[in-house]
């Protein structure tokens, strides 16, 4: 039973549009990830956050811009999406003791 | 600093054989590890995971691995591969107090009829 919540699930959106991926968790986990992956493709960190108004940018830069505003919800914004950003992102979450992440089903993301 | 190694983007074997997937980590200090696996469009579900006490884990669906810390490895193993399993697989290693997970590069398994 997921317990992370990720919308959509798929999106197909034109170039210059802003578009904000969802994701929501009940487990009141304080750290939350964002993870970007091409198919088939290892997973890149884009942004994490360890609580409530803390963000940080990951190991892959992105034009992409997240907050942390509610322990639950970790949105992840772009402003003006691009072809470049075609890609599936996973959100994840883990308790404290670094016992391991919780994924969502992700969101595969296509730029026309 | 800690990082993750899956021999073999790779692997393909026949319904019913053997199923081994590898991963070698480094640590400085004791690890934690966990193997994931990814099905087509979905995101990753946790497959079994050590963090102390008995070597030999045993996860869902018939996978099990085993920590040996002398061969700093953590082998994901199945007796006999079924069609279902054919995914992407991803190991990770943390330690206690960590705040986030590395993870390999992934192993694509694929399964023969």
């Amino acid at each position: 039973e997921a317990d992370i919540y990720q919308t959509p699930r798929y999106l197909v959106i034109g170039t210059g549009k802003k578009i904000t991926l969802e994701c929501s968790q009940t487990m009141g986990h304080d750290k939350m990830y964002w993870y970007q992956q091409d198919p088939g493709m290892e997973l890149h960190l884009i942004h994490y956050s360890y609580g409530v108004n803390s963000t940080e940018k990951g190991d892959l830069s992105s034009e992409s811009t997240v907050s942390r505003i509610r322990t639950e919800h970790f949105p992840l914004t772009l402003e003006s999406a691009r072809p470049s950003h075609t890609s599936q992102y996973l959100c994840a979450s883990m308790p404290g003791g670094g016992y391991g992440y919780t994924f969502g089903s992700g969101t595969r993301l296509t730029v026309v | 600093a800690q990082s993750v190694t899956q021999l073999g983007s790779h692997v393909s074997v026949s319904e019913g054989a053997l199923v081994l997937l590898r991963c070698n980590y480094s640590s400085s200090v004791p690890p934690y590890l966990f193997w994931y696996v990814q099905y087509p469009n979905q995101g990753l579900q946790l497959l079994l995971k050590y963090t102390t006490g008995a070597t030999l884990v045993k996860g869902i669906n018939g996978f099990e691995a085993e920590f040996k810390k002398s061969e700093t490895s953590f082998h994901l193993t199945k007796p006999s591969a079924h069609m279902s399993d054919a995914a992407e697989y991803f190991c990770a290693v943390s330690r206690q107090g960590a705040q986030k997970l590395v993870f390999g590069q992934g192993t694509r398994l694929t399964i023969n009829p």
